[in-house]
């Protein structure tokens, strides 16, 4: 399957603290995305990692890449209650126009 | 990035019946992605539907099952046929509008209950 494999599975943590999820990923990949999904709902997207990048920064959000080990984490800094949602990564390999999946992250973010 | 206006949001259905699942976009995109999320599951891909050809299906997904029209740039409908429980599950609809440079942009999702 070339389903990405996020973990942990589920994070709970206090607000103000850090949360970092993590995603490996099979094949070559093109660029590798984050999204946020609240309650069942459509899915946001957060940022989007470039197969030649490394790390990149929005707002509160940072992301990392490494090809080599086929990962990224998602670290999202001074957590709030409102960050409480399901992450999924996804990555694109450019056959196709296809956006392959992960399992999904459940965040959850104690006021 | 666009916008998309995915109706209804939510359906509960008897077990035998059709619903179709509509997406409207507020740009002109080439291709439309069609998805399903099982209960507390990740985001299966159904179906890439181009405007003037015929949808193309992942493996696993038939179109006598989940008929989808593109009558347009703008627009697309997902049709789930002949339901049953198995079919509860949230659909979304998806494009992309950055030439793969920036994210998909997803519809809201339609959460279906068939009983």
């Amino acid at each position: 399957s070339q389903q990405g494999e996020e973990d942990p599975q589920a994070l709970s943590i206090q607000e103000g603290e850090n949360a970092t999820m993590n995603c490996s990923y099979k094949t070559s990949i093109n660029n590798l995305q984050w999204y946020r999904q609240n309650s069942g709902r459509g899915l946001v997207h957060l940022i989007l990692i470039r197969s030649n990048e490394r790390e990149k920064h929005s707002g509160r959000l940072r992301v990392t890449l490494d090809t080599s080990k086929k990962s990224s984490s998602l670290l999202i800094t001074a957590s709030r209650a409102a960050d409480t949602a399901s992450y999924f990564c996804a990555f694109y390999t450019g056959a196709n126009s296809k956006l392959t999946f992960g399992k999904g992250i459940t965040l959850s973010v104690r006021p | 990035s666009a916008v998309i206006s995915q109706k209804p949001s939510r359906d509960i259905c008897q077990r035998g019946t059709s619903l179709t699942i509509q997406c409207q976009v507020d740009s002109q995109v080439t291709m439309m992605f069609w998805y399903r999320q099982q209960p507390g599951q990740s985001l299966t891909l159904i179906a890439t539907a181009n405007q003037g050809s015929e949808a193309t299906y992942e493996s696993g997904f038939v179109i006598d099952k989940f008929p989808i029209s593109r009558p347009n740039l703008t627009f697309s409908t997902l049709t789930v046929s002949n339901m049953s429980p198995e079919d509860s599950s949230i659909y979304l609809c998806s494009v992309n509008s950055g030439q793969h440079l920036y994210g998909y942009t997803f519809g809201s999702g339609t959460r279906l209950t068939v009983v």
